[in-house]
């Protein structure tokens, strides 16, 4: 079974930086993979598809890269809307979630 | 406008059984296989079934698998979640979700979402 891991599990940051979360995968995924943001209380929203497809109407600060087990969600410039909990998912084999990435406000 | 609206969540007792739908609207739903995504209070969020877009192929995570079946009516717009034999573990918001592209059979990236129904396990 593909296992999927994130990193870091938190990420503590001020507005205006640059941030990179890591996804990887257990096993190759080839480009099968998305990234999601979620606030509490709500549902997520699809960033990315297809590693580095940006979703129609998300910022063009959400980035993504990576093919086979190794992706990275980048946010150029983070901006306060972007405190939010992040998490990527593999579609390559049903379906699977990383365990998050929360960014906070440091 | 494109939305999910799940609804049949509640309380029940651990051992028991609950039936959760969701209602979708403003595409085509016949052609569209369906998710059930699930994230149980302060956790991350985890995948629970999939449907195809003709209902015959269904697929579930390895948690639920024995216990939950999938199951859609394309005529009423409608997919269900019929959760059997639920334990604590079970509690958690149940999403609806689908893809826009199409010729995903089982899981895609998924663009839509419900606003999610809450299932709670407890005696």
């Amino acid at each position: 079974d593909i296992q999927m891991t994130q990193s870091p599990s938190t990420l503590s940051a001020s507005v205006g930086d640059r941030v990179t979360i890591t996804c990887r995968a257990s096993q190759s995924i080839s480009s099968w993979l998305a990234w999601y943001q979620q606030k509490p209380g709500k549902a997520p929203k699809l960033l990315i598809y297809k590693a580095s497809s940006l979703e129609s109407g998300v910022p063009s600060r959400f980035s993504g890269s990576g093919s086979g087990t190794e992706f990275t969600l980048t946010i150029s410039s983070l901006q306060p809307d972007d405190f939010a909990t992040y998490y990527c998912q593999q579609y390559n084999s049903y379906s699977l979630f990383g365990p998050g990435t929360k960014v906070d406000i440091k | 406008e494109v939305q999910l609206l799940e609804s049949g969540g509640g309380l029940v007792q651990p051992g028991g059984s609950l039936r959760l739908s969701c209602a979708a609207s403003g595409f085509t739903f016949s052609s569209h296989a369906m998710s059930w995504v699930r994230q149980a209070p302060g956790k991350g969020l985890e995948w629970v079934s999939a449907i195809s877009a003709g209902g015959d192929g269904t697929y579930f995570a390895d948690s639920v698998k024995g216990r939950f079946t999938i199951s859609r009516d394309n005529f009423k717009n409608k997919v269900y979640l019929q959760m059997n034999s639920l334990r604590a573990e079970d509690t958690a918001i149940y999403y609806c979700a689908t893809q826009t592209d199409a010729t995903m059979v089982c899981c895609g990236a998924f663009d839509i979402w419900g606003q999610g129904t809450m299932v709670t396990v407890s005696s």
